[in-house]
C-alpha cells in the first residue's frame, strides 16, 4: 500500500519549458489535491478534484492546468514555466467523514526549480 | 474564500513546557478544522481534527479547542518534547460544498529546546 506517489521529487526547468507532475493514489480516494508549498506562506490550494470527472481552481490557480486521468490519478501541468513557480508542490488525496480515518494522505513533493 | 490566520509564526519553548498556536477563520461555513505537522523535508501529517460540533478534543498530549462564535481554534501541547520541534499547520475546511479542500494557515516554527 504505497497511499500517494508523486514524480518526480525533484526537476529543474529552464523559463517557457512545460511539464507535468503525476500523482496516484492506491487508497481509493475520491478527492484528490495540488498544493505548493512556499517559505512562510503555508500550503496553498491550486486545483481540485472532488471526484472523477470533475476539477475545481483552488487560491493559486494561474498558470497551472490539472487532468483527473481517472480515480487513481490526478496530474499538475505547467505549460511554460516560469520563476514564480519555484515551489514544492505536494499532491494529496482524501475520503469524506464517516468512510473511516479522515484526513488528507500527502505524497513526498515535487522540489521544482524555473531558472 | 476561505482566509485562515495563524500566530504566532514561531514559537520556542523549554522542555516539559506547553505550547499554544492559535488561528481564526473567516468563513463561518467551515466546519473541519485539522492541525498537520511537517517535519523539516518531509510531508505535512495529521497530528488531531476537531469538527464544528465539538468544542474540544484530546489525544495524549495534543489538544485542540474550537470557539465557533469567535472563530478561532488553537492547538495545546503539553510536556513538550524536543522532537516536538517542527511547523505546525491549521487548516479549514467547508466540507462537501468545497469538495472538502483545506485552506491552511501560513505555519508555525516551534523550536522545543533541550
Amino acid at each position: 500500500n504505497a497511499g500517494v506517489t508523486q514524480t518526480p521529487k525533484f526537476q529543474v526547468l529552464k523559463t517557457g519549458q512545460s511539464m507535468t507532475l503525476q500523482c496516484a493514489q492506491d487508497m481509493n480516494h475520491n478527492s484528490m489535491y495540488w498544493y505548493r508549498q512556499d517559505p512562510g506562506m503555508g500550503l496553498r490550494l491550486i486545483y481540485y478534484s472532488a471526484s472523477e470527472g470533475t476539477t475545481d481552481k483552488g487560491e493559486v490557480p494561474n498558470g497551472y492546468n490539472v487532468s483527473r486521468l481517472n480515480k487513481r490519478e490526478f496530474s499538475l501541468r505547467l505549460e511554460s514555466a516560469a520563476p514564480s513557480q519555484t515551489s514544492v508542490y505536494f499532491c494529496a488525496s482524501d475520503k469524506p467523514p464517516g468512510q473511516g480515518d479522515y484526513g488528507y494522505t500527502f505524497g513526498s513533493g515535487t522540489r521544482l526549480t524555473v531558472v | 474564500g476561505e482566509n485562515v490566520e495563524q500566530h504566532p509564526s514561531t514559537l520556542s519553548v523549554q522542555e516539559g513546557d506547553s505550547a499554544v498556536i492559535k488561528c481564526t477563520y473567516s468563513d463561518s461555513a467551515s466546519n473541519y478544522f485539522p492541525w498537520y505537522k511537517q517535519e523539516l523535508g518531509k510531508r505535512p501529517q495529521l497530528i488531531i481534527d476537531i469538527r464544528s460540533n465539538v468544542g474540544e478534543k484530546k489525544d495524549q498530549r495534543i489538544a485542540v479547542t474550537l470557539n465557533k462564535t469567535a472563530k478561532h481554534f488553537s492547538l495545546h501541547i503539553t510536556e513538550t518534547q524536543p522532537e516536538d520541534s517542527a511547523v505546525y499547520f491549521c487548516a479549514a475546511s467547508k466540507g462537501a460544498s468545497a469538495g472538502y479542500a483545506l485552506n491552511f494557515g501560513k505555519g508555525t516554527s516551534l523550536l522545543v529546546t533541550p
